[in-house]
């Protein structure tokens, strides 16, 4: 298996744009996760889902972030509009049940 | 509110000796702790774990000991070698594997030759 893939690696985008983020989570793991890490605040959950529904998602910032799980095989992590503090590095991660595997991430840059 | 706290944001070990990383946590339902690494550029890479039924695990050069009355961890590293320098992060879970993990700020630990 070739583990948890993100796609952009990198993304730069202007204020107010949309960002999607996505994620391929390693096949069989029923929970998947997306993290964001910065420097002030480390590497903070912002929502889990657990067969493809999300369960958690107290950790998102605000209401331009949104995620989806559509199947077992795909998530996507959507910020609308995008503001310069949302820049950071954003991880996906699943699980099997035991420890998580992630990815190496997307690096978002907000200008 | 940190759960987690990993109050060394860096370490500096020279190479051979041990290195000791400590993690503690004040969520008294966390019942499996884990350690990641994490090299610049990567994704955190999932090191070792112990659940809260023991007090050590042990894993070649790694072993995580567990002091569950302090709300205690910590990662020892023996003997130290250069490709451990890296960012170790401790992370703790509840909820029998279906939560999500909650992760301490890390820290840098580097191995001097």
């Amino acid at each position: 298996d070739a583990g948890v893939i993100q796609s952009p690696r990198h993304e730069v985008t202007e204020m107010g744009q949309e960002v999607t983020l996505r994620c391929k989570p390693i096949s069989g793991h029923n929970s998947l996760f997306w993290y964001r890490q910065t420097m002030m605040r480390g590497l903070e959950l912002l929502i889990y889902f657990n067969n493809n529904v999300p369960i958690d998602d107290s950790g998102m910032p605000e209401d331009r972030f949104s995620a989806k799980m559509p199947n077992a095989s795909f998530s996507t992590l959507k910020i609308q509009p995008s503001e310069p503090r949302d820049s950071a590095v954003y991880f996906c991660a699943s699980t099997p049940g035991t420890e998580a595997f992630f990815g190496q991430g997307t690096r978002l840059t907000v200008v | 509110d940190q759960q987690v706290k990993q109050n060394s944001p860096s370490l500096s070990v020279q190479e051979g000796r041990i290195s000791i990383l400590n993690c503690d946590y004040t969520n008294s339902m966390f019942d499996y702790f884990l350690w990641y690494k994490k090299y610049p550029a990567e994704g955190p890479t999932f090191l070792i774990s112990i659940s809260s039924i023991k007090d050590k695990n042990e894993d070649g050069r790694f072993t995580v000991f567990l002091n569950k009355s302090a709300k205690h961890l910590s990662l020892h590293i023996v003997p130290s070698q250069p490709g451990d320098s890296a960012v170790y992060f401790c992370a703790a879970r509840s909820g029998g594997g279906a939560d999500g993990l909650t992760f301490g700020k890390g820290t840098h630990l580097i191995i001097q030759p």
